[in-house]
């Protein structure tokens, strides 16, 4: 099994260019999460998918759009970049939508705007 | 906002000695995690307890929880340099909750 697969790793754009960032999981996971990472910060959560069909807002969803494609792929949109959204972009995934279970990561994509 | 805050921010300690990472959160939780990150790299979840436990162990790694504080603790015995790492904790409110991550303690285990 791959995990979780992040595409691409490394991204950069100008201000008011649009982009995807595509992540797939081959674990048969039912949930999928989107986190940035700033810096001397932790994860926080921008959206997440608990299950196929359904997506939600995090804590920091302003500037983006997702679209669970199917089980295995979430994707992450930036419409209109800004520098506030240089960051590295993290997807994970999680067996079961209820319950007590942990998250696997991706590698990551570290997106730079200019 | 962070549910969880690590402390101390930044730990540094020679091989051979145990490291000792805290965390505190605000709310009740169903379950708590700690994940590791490696530099330039994804976390990889190490162990998790739940809210009705009082400690854990996994290998050279223990975790407490006291929910009556709203705190646990990470111990990591017997460090090794492949140990420096960025350590995180999360915690869930519920079962099906999302994830809130503290913003971690940086760890170096010097040789």
């Amino acid at each position: 099994n791959a995990g979780v697969t992040q595409t691409p790793k490394f991204q950069v754009l100008k201000t008011g260019q649009s982009m995807t960032l595509q992540c797939a999981q081959d674990m048969n996971h039912n949930s999928m999460y989107w986190y940035r990472q700033d810096p001397g910060m932790g994860l926080r959560l921008i959206y997440y998918s608990a299950s196929e069909g359904t997506t939600d807002k995090g804590e920091v969803p302003n500037g983006y759009n997702v679209s669970r494609l199917n089980k295995r792929e979430f994707s992450l949109r930036l419409e209109s970049a800004a520098p506030s959204q240089t960051s590295v972009y993290f997807c994970a995934s999680r067996p079961k939508k209820d319950g007590v279970n942990e998250q696997y990561f991706g590698p990551g994509t570290r997106l730079t705007v200019t | 906002s962070q549910q969880g805050e690590e402390d101390p921010q930044a730990l540094s300690i020679q091989e051979g000695e145990n490291a000792t990472m805290n965390c505190s959160y605000k709310t009740s939780i169903n379950n708590l995690q700690w994940y590791r990150q490696n530099s330039g790299r994804g976390l990889v979840h190490l162990i998790l307890i739940r809210s009705n436990e009082r400690e854990k162990h996994s290998g050279r790694l223990r975790v407490t929880l006291d929910t009556s504080k709203k705190s646990s603790s990470l111990l990591i015995t017997a460090s090794r340099a492949a140990d420096t790492a960025s350590y995180f904790c999360a915690t869930a409110r519920s079962g099906n909750t999302p994830l809130v991550f503290g913003k971690g303690t940086r760890l170096s285990v010097i040789a």
